[in-house]
């Protein structure tokens, strides 16, 4: 069965500190996907990035960045120079293939605070 | 503009009540999702449909059924509530295919007295 641990619960920064949001994960298939969501106050889940498994290249987005270890299972998302509205909780997911469609797996979520 | 409409926000019921949770996707997606959200569990797959009148049970069915008459529509239906179904209950759409991001609703927050 597949897995998601996101190991920090809350994260607390102070505005335009870089902050870096673990996640690992488990999984027999060898192609999937993973992804970072954000939810806001507001209660919405927003889709941040996507990575697929047979391309480690890292890459950056504005303020975001990631970090996709194969070796390691592990794919870190950053945020560089914190700014109050990215206060939310954030969620790692892996994508599951089956034959009824894709389900995805989601970590515990990390809530991240960032004060002014 | 990518839409996941839930019907209500905020729902009190009583325990035994038969309580219905609507969602609606203008997308055309052909898969559709019903989570619920606890502290520190993370979002929990309770069931899933990938087309109309399919469904499969995902991590935590028990307690629940769904129902998808239409490709836009996904209900969730709890036949009689307990007070461990007090939760937020999200939808979620995305077109068919593993590389595809799921689109979530708002949420309800359920409270079950």
């Amino acid at each position: 069965a597949q897995k998601v641990t996101q190991a920090q619960t809350e994260i607390s920064v102070v505005e335009k500190e870089d902050v870096t949001l673990d996640c690992v994960y488990e999984t027999r298939d060898t192609t999937y996907y993973l992804f970072w969501y954000k939810q806001p106050p507001s209660g919405e889940l927003v889709f941040l990035i996507r990575r697929n498994s047979f391309d480690e290249q890292n890459e950056i987005s504005g303020r975001y960045s990631w970090n996709f270890q194969k070796s390691t299972s592990s794919f870190n998302f950053t945020i560089t120079a914190s700014q109050v509205v990215d206060s939310a909780v954030y969620f790692c997911a892996l994508s599951e293939w089956g034959a009824a469609g894709n389900k995805l797996t989601f970590g515990g979520g990390t809530r991240v605070l960032v004060k002014p | 503009d990518v839409k996941v409409t839930q019907s209500s926000r905020y729902l009190v019921k009583r325990t035994g009540e038969k309580v219905f949770l609507e969602c609606v996707q203008d997308m055309d997606h052909e898969n559709m999702f019903w989570y619920r959200q606890d502290p520190g569990l993370g979002l929990r797959l309770i069931y899933f449909s990938y087309d109309v009148k399919m469904k499969e049970k995902g991590d935590i069915p028990e307690g629940y059924s769904v129902s998808r008459e239409k490709k836009e529509r996904f209900s969730l239906i709890l036949e009689s509530a307990s007070t461990n179904q007090t939760s937020m209950y999200l939808c979620a759409s995305s077109l068919a295919g593993q590389r595809y991001e799921q689109y979530f609703g708002p949420g309800t927050r359920l409270t079950v007295t």
